[in-house]
């Protein structure tokens, strides 16, 4: 099975922090996402990579960037923390051309951030 | 674009009641639909699926999914639900044509009490 895993399950960061949020797929995914999840808003998407170095801006990018140098690795990365970022970050992978034509995602456990 | 509905927010049932959650979605082309289950403080996991083919699908944990087109509805059903059941459920679709793209309901919280 395809394992997705967040290095960090819960972080408190202050107001104007750096914050740096971790994910690796181990199946050799060609695509990965970032969505933040806030309560009745369901998943919404903030970034998404279809191959190493290359990236997309999904529904809320603002405040937020990412990084993929490596197939396996994507990071998303909050340059200047707030408040209103305080939410749970899910990352998630998918194979990318797949021949039945449809791509499963694959989600990580998660990491739930608190900007104080 | 895409829009899924999940009307409802909570589902309260008893134990080895049937339950029904909804979605429909907004678009009427060729689609893939999806079931996702989230247990508390986790990541969400795949229930069930429908790509093509019956209408019908089975998942996971004794679910099942009906797709119906002209109603572009995949509600999810189980005739019998455990207290383990209780977390809470995405309905997601993505189109053929952009099957990279995922859009996602607002999710439906079960609570199955005893």
């Amino acid at each position: 099975d395809v394992k997705v895993t967040q290095s960090s399950r819960y972080l408190v960061k202050r107001t104007g922090e750096k914050v740096f949020l971790e994910c690796v797929q181990d199946m050799d995914h060609e695509n990965m996402f970032w969505y933040r999840q806030d309560p009745g808003l369901g998943l919404r998407l903030i970034y998404f990579s279809y191959d190493v170095k290359m990236k997309e801006k999904g529904d809320i990018p603002e405040g937020y960037s990412v990084s993929r140098e490596k197939k396996e690795r994507f990071s998303l990365i909050l340059e200047s923390a707030s408040t209103n970022q305080t939410s749970m970050y899910l990352c998630a992978s998918s194979p990318g051309t797949v021949p039945s034509g449809a791509n499963v995602l694959t989600f990580g456990a998660g990491s739930r951030l608190t900007v104080l | 674009a895409q829009s899924v509905t999940q009307l409802d927010s909570q589902v309260p049932v008893f134990e080895e009641a049937p339950v029904e959650l909804r979605c429909n979605y907004s678009s009427s082309v060729s689609v893939y639909l999806f079931w996702y289950v989230q247990y508390p403080n986790q990541g969400l996991q795949l229930l069930l699926k429908y790509l093509s083919g019956s209408t019908l699908v089975k998942g996971i944990n004794g679910f099942e999914a009906e797709f119906n087109k002209s109603q572009t509805s995949f509600h999810l059903r189980k005739p019998s639900v455990h207290i383990s059941d209780t977390a809470e459920y995405f309905c997601a679709v993505s189109e053929h044509k952009d099957f990279n793209k995922f859009y996602f309901g607002s999710g439906t919280k079960l609570n199955v009490k005893p």
